[in-house]
């Protein structure tokens, strides 16, 4: 059974800096995995989709990587900001069988 | 836009009775779920549904029904909550990509809090 894990739990940074949130996973057979956003109170809102066959994808400030051999995806948001503030999961999908990580919860400070 | 809505976002309701969330979306997707999420338990997958009348159980369906009997909305169903069903429930969709049931890129709702007294 497929294992996701995000660490760390919790990451504050002073605003503009550039940060790495971390992804990793058991089972490399994935059909693909996505990042999301989660404000508080709120459903997920997806960033990124990554395909198995593919290495990264970029979306404005956010740019997802994808190793499948080691098992990890990470996921770099440039000069951040205040309004980056959420908890950011990451889910691997097995085809079938989607597992999500716990979540790393993201605070910009201004 | 892509769009999932999820017809209660507060709910409070009395040990013993029937609940029903609702969860309509409006990209013709043929997947559709149900998840409940919990502080350290995180996000489980209650049921899914991936064509119109079709419905497979996911990592804890005790409790809880489904019924998907238009393709665009699926209805979670608490035959008589508990509250141990006290969560944030949340729907999501995704279109089928073809070559074998998966997930695809998933789009959620912005929940349903629900509290059982």
């Amino acid at each position: 059974k497929q294992e996701v894990t995000q660490i760390p739990a919790a990451l504050s940074v002073p605003e503009g800096e550039n940060l790495v949130l971390n992804c990793s996973f058991t089972d490399s057979a994935i059909y693909n995995l996505q990042w999301f956003r989660q404000d508080p109170g709120k459903g997920l809102t997806s960033l990124l989709l990554i395909q198995s066959s593919q290495r990264e994808q970029t979306s404005g400030r956010l740019n997802a990587s994808l190793d499948k051999s080691s098992g990890r995806s990470t996921l770099y948001i440039a000069a951040s900001q205040p309004g980056d503030s959420a908890t950011y999961l990451c889910a691997a999908d097995n085809n079938n069988d989607m597992r999500f990580g716990a979540g790393t919860r993201l605070t910009v400070k201004p | 836009d892509v769009k999932v809505t999820q017809s209660s976002r507060y709910l409070v309701k009395r040990t013993g009775e029937k609940v029903f969330l609702e969860c309509v979306q409006d990209m013709d997707h043929e997947n559709m779920f149900w998840y409940r999420q919990d502080p350290g338990l995180g996000l489980r997958l209650i049921y899914f549904s991936y064509d119109v009348k079709m419905k497979e159980k996911g990592d804890i369906p005790e409790g809880y029904s489904v019924s998907r009997e238009k393709k665009e909305r699926f209805s979670l169903i608490l035959e008589s909550a508990s509250t141990n069903q006290t969560s944030m429930y949340l729907c999501a969709s995704s279109l089928y990509s073809g070559g074998g049931w998966n997930t695809g890129e998933l789009f959620f709702g912005e929940g349903s809090r629900l509290t059982v007294l």
